[in-house]
C-alpha cells in the first residue's frame, strides 16, 4: 500500500466551473501523476511532477492545470470544466523500482 | 507518438488453461513494459515489469515475454482461475530517463469456472 489517497471520490458539477481535484500521499515519494480514464482511450497522462513546484505536460493537458507545493500533495485544477472532462481520474506515484501505484480515483460528471 | 494495441478487448479463456494476451507497439522500442491487473471501480495494480534486454519474466503464475523484433510482449497466465478475471493493461516507457508511461486500452480478461 502506497499511501495514497484521492479527494473528492465522486463530483457532479456544472459547466463552467472549476473544480480541483486532489491526490495525497503519506510516503515521500517524488513522481506524481495525474491520469484520466475513458472508454475506448484507456489511461491518459495529464500532468506528472518530479518534485515540488516540477510539474510537466503529458499526452491531454489542455484544460487542465496542476501544483505542487509540498511533496504529499499533488492538485489537478480544471479552470473551467467542460463535458468532455467528464472522466474517472487518477492518480499515480512511481515507485523505486519504476512501477506505479494508483489511488481509488475520483469520478467526475460534468452537467 | 508510441501507438500500443493489445490483441482483443474481451478475451474468454476456461479455468484451468493459459491465458495468452498481446500487446503490440509501433514506433520506437521502449527501454522497459509494465503489466497491471485493473477491477472494476478501482485503480490498476502493478504486476510485472520486463526491461528491453530480458527476454522473460515470471512472477508465480504470471509469465511475460519482450519481443523487440516483434515489437511485442505476451502476458501468460497459467492454470487460470475465476479470481483472475480483470482487465489487464500493457504500459511503456520510452527510457529510464522519461517518466511518462503509455497505456494500451487493455484486454477485459473472464476466466469461466
Amino acid at each position: 500500500d502506497a499511501g495514497i489517497t484521492q479527494s473528492p471520490r465522486h463530483k457532479v458539477t456544472e459547466t463552467g466551473t472549476p473544480v480541483t481535484l486532489r491526490c495525497h500521499q503519506t510516503e515521500n515519494h517524488r513522481y506524481m501523476y495525474w491520469y484520466r480514464q475513458d472508454p475506448g482511450h484507456g489511461l491518459r497522462l495529464i500532468h506528472y511532477s518530479y518534485g515540488v513546484k516540477d510539474t510537466d505536460k503529458g499526452e491531454v493537458s489542455d484544460g487542465y492545470s496542476v501544483s505542487r507545493s509540498k511533496t504529499e500533495d499533488f492538485l489537478l485544477t480544471l479552470e473551467s470544466a467542460t463535458s468532455s472532462q467528464t472522466s474517472v481520474y487518477f492518480c499515480a506515484i512511481r515507485q523505486q523500482g519504476y512501477e506505479q501505484y494508483f489511488g481509488p480515483g475520483t469520478r467526475l460528471t460534468v452537467t | 507518438s508510441q501507438k500500443i494495441e493489445q490483441n482483443s478487448e474481451a478475451l474468454n479463456i476456461q479455468e484451468g488453461k493459459t491465458a495468452t494476451l498481446t500487446c503490440n507497439y509501433t514506433n520506437y522500442s521502449p527501454a522497459y513494459l509494465q503489466w497491471y491487473r485493473q477491477d472494476p471501480g478501482r485503480g490498476p495494480v502493478f504486476l510485472l515489469l520486463i526491461r528491453e534486454n530480458e527476454k522473460e519474466k515470471r512472477k508465480e503464475r504470471l509469465k511475460v515475454t519482450f519481443d523487440t523484433t516483434l515489437k511485442q510482449s505476451l502476458f501468460h497466465i497459467t492454470a487460470s482461475q475465476p479470481a483472475d478475471s480483470a482487465t489487464y493493461l500493457c504500459a511503456l516507457a520510452r527510457d529510464f530517463g522519461n517518466e511518462k508511461l503509455t497505456f494500451g486500452t487493455g484486454t477485459r480478461l473472464t476466466i469461466i469456472p
